[in-house]
């Protein structure tokens, strides 16, 4: 069964910070993996989808990196901001039809 | 430009009580989730949905039943509710095929409590 992991689970830094968030899977055999970020009390809003063709994907600060040999996945956060303050989440396939959710990463960023 | 939309947001109910969370979304998606969040668990797969007239069980499917009439939506229901169930529940729905976007979106949530 595919098992996802995520750290570490919260992470709290000042502004400015370039941050790395790390998510881990047991099964390699992935079409691809989903980045997303949950604000409190608030729905996940997805950030990146990375095929598993792809190595990187960026979108603005954010760029997802994908080793499927390895089983990891890390979310690159540059010149971090108050505003990125969140939980972040990976998630992958899992028996085609299904994702598997990380517990995710907690980030805070003081001023 | 609604995306996924679920309601109600809110509800208290009393054990023993039913209740039905209605899921619609307006992007022609094939398949539909109905997941539920709850604290040190992170999110787990209730039932989930392929296409219109089709449902199936994920990790914790007891003591809730589902029904996907209509293409565009997913039914969450609860026929006699237990404290156990006091949750955050998310609908989610994507495209057919892994292989091609397959990006997953979510609706907001839906907060219920059972006393």
């Amino acid at each position: 069964k595919q098992e996802v992991t995520q750290i570490p689970a919260a992470l709290s830094v000042p502004e400015g910070e370039n941050l790395v968030l790390n998510c881990s899977f047991t099964d390699s055999a992935i079409y691809n993996l989903q980045w997303f970020r949950q604000d409190p009390g608030k729905g996940l809003t997805s950030l990146l989808l990375i095929q598993s063709s792809q190595r990187e994907q960026t979108s603005g600060r954010l760029n997802a990196s994908l080793d499927k040999s390895s089983g990891r996945s890390t979310l690159y956060i540059a010149a971090s901001q108050p505003g990125d303050s969140a939980t972040y989440l990976c998630a992958v396939p899992y028996n085609t039809d299904k994702l598997i959710f990380g517990t995710g990463t907690r980030l805070q960023v003081f001023p | 430009n609604a995306g996924v939309t679920q309601t109600p947001k809110f509800r208290v109910l009393k054990t023993g009580q039913s209740m039905t969370l209605l899921c619609a979304q307006d992007m022609n998606h094939e398949y539909m989730y109905w997941y539920r969040q709850d604290p040190g668990m992170g999110l787990r797969l209730i039932h989930y949905s392929v296409g219109e007239g089709t449902t199936a069980k994920g990790e914790v499917p007891d003591g809730y039943n589902v029904s996907r009439l209509k293409k565009q939506n997913f039914l969450l229901g609860l026929e006699s509710a237990a404290p156990s169930q006091t949750s955050v529940y998310f609908c989610a729905s994507r495209p057919l095929a892994f292989g091609g976007t397959g990006e997953l979106f979510f609706g907001e949530g839906s907060r219920l409590t059972v006393l």
